[in-house]
This record gives structure tokens, C-alpha cells and sequence, in this order.
């Protein structure tokens, strides 16, 4: 089967780093996205990764280890804002977007 | 561009009704995706369509669930009869979706309608 697992919740503190992990098992691969969820919002893009290695974006980056089956979203000087909901989703060998079931991630000031 | 369009935002409604969610895809975007998101089974893919046509539809949970897509601007997708277990947020998202470029397979998601079947 597919499968993707993430921690259920993380806790860190405003201004400092988290890093949130994401390990896979899929039908082949064909790029891994990160969206960000906010409560009671629709998912938002954030990233995605096809080659390993690591994509910046501003103070968000992404890490990819195809051969790991391994991703991670980290985030830079936290603000408040930042707390939401972090998806990992895998594109498979069919082109199909297996999600994962997300991480809570609390910021505490 | 005013992103993907979903309407109602909410619906209450009781056991044994007709519930029809809608959607309007982002102009020029091939792919739209129907999913139904709770706390439980977290963001589930119900149904996506390739240029109106329906491609996967192995996450439609019964025969009470339908969805139509008559043109490239409009979808829906219908509970008949609703059960509350049907209760959760339904979201439509839409990409350009050209297999093999991830920057067109990125999909953008609607506001979503929080349905409550009481």
C-alpha cells in the first residue's frame, strides 16, 4: 500500500526553528508537495521537490532524499502566523497525489 | 484571477436530503479534484476530472455520491440521500496538470463548504 507519515503535532516557540519530517512509501514517485492549512482554511501551496536536495523559498525551505524516501519542511524565525497545519503529498507513479495526514504545528510565544 | 470557486461555503441540512456542492475551476486549468476532509481520515480524493471527464472516481465512498462536470468552468457534486457521517468539509482544487511538470500539477484548492448533516 501507500503510505505517508508525518508526526501529528509539533510545538515551538516564535522565532526560532522547526522542522517538520515526512517519510514515504509509494507506487513509484514523481514529486513531493508541501502545502500549509490553516484551521478552517483550504489548504495553500507551499513547495514541492522532484530532485534531491534542498528548494529555499524565503523562510520556508525543503528537503527531498528520494533514495530515503524522506522530505522535510523547515522553518526559519517562526512567527506567530505560522501556526497551521503542514501537508506532505506524494505524487505517485499514476500521477496520483497520495496525502498525508498532516502536522499540527503550535507556536508558542 | 479570483482562484477556485465553491459555493455554498456552509450547509446544514437534515438526514435524507439532497446536498449539491459547486465548483468553478480556475480558468484555463484541465484538472479539478473533489476531496472531503475530516478530523478522522483527514483530506480524502473523491473524484478529479480531466477536461470535464472523470478519470478516478474510486474515492466516491457509495452510489449517494455523484459528480458532474457539464463544462470547463463548472462542477458539481451531489449526496443523495445525505447521512450525517456525510458531515465534513468538501474541497474542489484545480490544476493545469500537465503530467511530468510539477509546476503544473501544483494544485489550488477552494474555500470548501463545511457540510453538517443533522
Amino acid at each position: 500500500g501507500q503510505n505517508i507519515d508525518q508526526p501529528t503535532e509539533m510545538t515551538a516557540t516564535e522565532g526560532a526553528i522547526v522542522q517538520i519530517n515526512c517519510t514515504y512509501q509509494t507506487s513509484g514517485f514523481n514529486g513531493l508537495f508541501w502545502y500549509q492549512q490553516h484551521a478552517g482554511e483550504a489548504p495553500t501551496f507551499l513547495s514541492y521537490n522532484v530532485l534531491d536536495g534542498l528548494e529555499e523559498k524565503g523562510r520556508f525551505s525543503s528537503f527531498l532524499s528520494r533514495s530515503k524516501g524522506y522530505s522535510y519542511l523547515l522553518l526559519k524565525e517562526l512567527q506567530m502566523k505560522d501556526s497551521a497545519s503542514y501537508l506532505c503529498a506524494v505524487l505517485d507513479s499514476n500521477y496520483q497525489l497520495i496525502w498525508g495526514a498532516g502536522t499540527k504545528l503550535i507556536i508558542k510565544p | 484571477d479570483a482562484g477556485v470557486i465553491q459555493s455554498p461555503r456552509h450547509e446544514v441540512t437534515e438526514m435524507g436530503q439532497e446536498v449539491t456542492l459547486r465548483c468553478k475551476p480556475i480558468s484555463g486549468h484541465d484538472y479539478l479534484f473533489w476531496y472531503r476532509q475530516t478530523m478522522m481520515r483527514g483530506l480524502e480524493l473523491l473524484i478529479y476530472f480531466n477536461n470535464n471527464v472523470p478519470i478516478d472516481d474510486s474515492g466516491m465512498p457509495e452510489d449517494r455520491f455523484s459528480a458532474k462536470m457539464p463544462n470547463a468552468s463548472f462542477s458539481t457534486l451531489k449526496i443523495q440521500p445525505s447521512e450525517p457521517r456525510d458531515s465534513a468539509v468538501y474541497f474542489c482544487a484545480s490544476s493545469p496538470g500537465l503530467a511530468g511538470d510539477l509546476y503544473q500539477e501544483t494544485q489550488y484548492f477552494g474555500p470548501g463548504t463545511r457540510l453538517l448533516v443533522l
